[in-house]
């Protein structure tokens, strides 16, 4: 079936520094990748949504300068998050489309801690 | 906006017991449906999904839904729960169309708890 890696599954950066987490579709060209955010007991909410090519779409009161996306291959997105801050620590989920049947696969997160 | 309710935060169940997860969604019209599960430590999988026709659906695992329009519902059912089920659920939605119709909503999620 199809594949979402997502990496790094954990990392801790100082303040001021910037996170870039690669998804890649390992078996499955993605159309169309999202990245969502995750807080405790709370669910998952859109940040951004990329197409292969093109400048990513953000949802309203996400900082784009902030949380850089790059969707430059139709397997492989980033999402840097620039001078990190405490209040940035999250999990951050990424899902890949690919296909015509309303498939999205997800990887499995990045759980994102600034010190 | 579309949005989506999850009723319950807190399931707690006996194996063998029945579940029945309840979700709603604000969006009036076509509408693609979805249960996620989130087992401990791994990522969202995909339960089943709600394009069109039969709006009874079986799933993995046992787990069937069930979409009433009328009461803008898609609520997740089994008949007897095992300790692995143990995991988070999430309903999802997505307008019934393409382009950024392709965006899920999801609900809050409901942690449910199979004790052996």
């Amino acid at each position: 079936g199809a594949v979402v890696s997502q990496h790094p599954s954990w990392v801790i950066c100082k303040s001021g520094t910037s996170v870039k987490i690669e998804c890649r579709s390992l078996d499955f060209q993605a159309t169309t990748m999202f990245w969502y955010r995750q807080f405790p007991k709370q669910s998952l909410m859109l940040m951004a949504t990329s197409n292969e090519g093109s400048k990513a779409t953000y949802e309203q009161g996400v900082e784009k300068d902030k949380f850089l996306i790059n969707h430059a291959s139709l397997t492989l997105s980033t999402l840097t998050v620039t001078s990190a801050h405490p209040e940035d620590s999250s999990f951050y989920i990424c899902s890949a489309r690919g296909g015509g049947d309303y498939g999205y696969t997800f990887g499995s997160g990045t759980r994102l801690t600034v010190v | 906006a579309q949005s989506v309710s999850q009723h319950n935060h807190h399931v707690i169940l006996s194996e063998a017991a029945s579940l029945e997860l309840g979700c709603n969604y604000s969006y009036g019209g076509t509408v693609n449906l979805f249960w996620y599960v989130q087992y401990p430590g791994q990522h969202l999988q995909l339960l089943l999904k709600y394009f069109s026709g039969d709006p009874l659906v079986k799933g993995i695992k046992g787990f069937e839904a069930e979409f009433i329009k009328s009461k803008f519902s898609f609520n997740l059912r089994k008949p007897s729960v095992q300790w692995s089920d143990t995991a988070e659920y999430f309903c999802a939605v997505t307008r019934g169309s393409g382009g950024s119709n392709y965006k899920l909503t999801f609900g809050k999620g409901t942690l449910l708890t199979v004790n052996p």
